[in-house]
């Protein structure tokens, strides 16, 4: 299975900032790799697939970048919304696997 | 929109058979695989596996001994079986629709999870 390491584990960030979570995948993976947000009690929801065209009604704050095995997801303005934790998950292989997740709290 | 409602046994004891469906509302049924996904209570998420509308199915290898997952397009709704369970498979399970348009595969919608602990 084709392990994804994200970076920070958690960051703290006030509204407005801008916030980048990286994704490494430990093969290149070409640009098969979606992002989740998930609040606390909710199901996983999609923001980012194929590394970066923007899922159907996710604001636009939220991009994605990059191909091979780095990968990042930014949030141009963080809003009271974003809090919760971030995947990163590959679909290059038939077995996806999830990265470990980016906790992200809002001041 | 579509809707992904799901049920099943929440508590089970070691050895016995988790059992978990799916019921998917709205849009179109063919054309997509269905998924299930897992969370463990550290939060790690693990894939388990996928059909499509006509039965064709993937598993996580690990797994594949011991799960089934099945589909009834009449009723639009799939299914999890799990055999033999221990307490390692205590998560959170998920049902999702995989979207797999350009070949790249991703979750679009998910159910509402449903907690299954294994406890003797």
């Amino acid at each position: 299975d084709i392990q994804l390491t994200q970076s920070p584990s958690s960051l703290s960030a006030s509204v407005g900032d801008r916030v980048t979570i990286t994704c490494r995948a430990a093969q290149t993976i070409n640009t098969y790799l979606n992002w989740y947000q998930q609040i606390p009690g909710k199901a996983p929801n999609l923001l980012i697939y194929a590394a970066s065209n923007l899922q159907r009604g996710v604001p636009s704050r939220f991009s994605g970048s990059g191909s091979g095995t780095e990968f990042t997801l930014t949030i141009s303005s963080l809003q009271p919304e974003d809090f919760g934790t971030y995947f990163c998950q590959q679909s290059y292989t038939t077995t996806w696997t999830f990265g470990h997740g980016t906790r992200v709290e809002v001041k | 929109q579509v809707q992904l409602q799901q049920w099943g046994a929440g508590l089970l004891k070691p050895s016995e058979t988790l059992s978990l469906t799916c019921a998917v509302s709205d849009g179109v049924f063919s054309g997509y695989y269905w998924s299930w996904i897992r969370q463990f209570p550290g939060k790690g998420l693990e894939w388990i596996g996928e059909i499509d509308h006509g039965g064709r199915t993937n598993y996580k290898s690990s797994l594949e001994s011991r799960v089934t997952i099945s589909v009834d397009t009449s009723k639009r709704q799939f299914s999890l079986r799990l055999n033999s369970v221990t307490a390692a498979d205590t998560a959170v399970y998920y049902c999702a629709r995989t979207a797999t348009t350009g070949g790249f595969y991703r979750g679009d919608s998910w159910g509402q999870g449903t907690l299954v602990t294994v406890s003797s």
